[in-house]
């Protein structure tokens, strides 16, 4: 069975420039979970979506948004992209809301921000 | 506030002995605990998971053990194998934070042949 899907695997922006990522979560998985990594901050939760309804959204600025569709994948968004912004962003995706099952993570995204 | 943390940065251990990977957590909401290893370039690898009500679980050569009095677990990997360098991420979660993850900063485990 496929694994979660993140797309594109890598991207280069401008500061001041927009960008989307996609996820793809495993079949049948309703949950879909993002998370930031940067160098020694491990990973910090953005927001989390379920039933194409944001349930949990972390400490980040409103630049940071997302959606889900009713197929259950993912995007979200950063506007105004700043420097700081580079990192690998990571999306897990599970078949409940509550994670019981487990949580399975993509390869991520990694944003450079120029 | 870090709710979760991993005092080691780093560990190195030889091939075929124990690592012994530690977390540290404050919210005593937290009902259930998570290990992940991560690879570079690749999304965090589920491994062995603990529920607050117990306080050991085995899967194979992982073990992990739960103190909820000092708010402390620990991952044990016996025998360690060179497969096994990764960084090793803690990470917990409240029931009633639906799948939000709480992670701590990943400690470098080095296992050397």
């Amino acid at each position: 069975k496929a694994g979660v899907t993140q797309t594109p695997r890598y991207l280069i922006k401008t500061r001041g420039q927009q960008v989307t990522l996609s996820c793809s979560p495993i079949s049948g998985h309703r949950s879909v979970s993002w998370y930031q990594q940067t160098p020694g901050q491990g990973l910090q939760f953005l927001f989390e979506y379920f039933s194409e309804t944001q349930r949990n959204k972390g400490n980040f600025p409103g630049r940071f948004s997302g959606r889900q569709f009713s197929n259950s994948r993912s995007e979200m968004n950063v506007s105004t992209l700043e420097l700081g912004d580079s990192a690998l962003y990571l999306c897990a995706s599970s078949l409940l809301l509550t994670g019981s099952y487990g949580y399975t993570f993509g390869s991520g995204t990694r944003l450079t921000v120029v | 506030d870090q709710q979760v943390k991993q005092n080691s940065p780093s560990l190195s251990v030889q091939e075929g002995r124990i690592s012994i990977l530690n977390c540290d957590y404050t919210n005593s909401m937290f009902d259930y605990f998570l290990w992940y290893k991560k690879y570079p370039a690749e999304g965090p690898t589920f491994l062995i998971s603990i529920s607050s009500i117990k306080d050991k679980n085995e899967d194979g050569r992982f073990t992990v053990f739960l103190n909820k009095s000092a708010k402390h677990l620990s991952l044990h990997i016996v025998p360690s194998q060179p497969g096994d360098s990764a960084v090793y991420f803690c990470a917990a979660r409240r029931e009633t934070s639906g799948s939000r993850l709480t992670f701590g900063e990943g400690t470098q485990l080095t296992v050397n042949p």
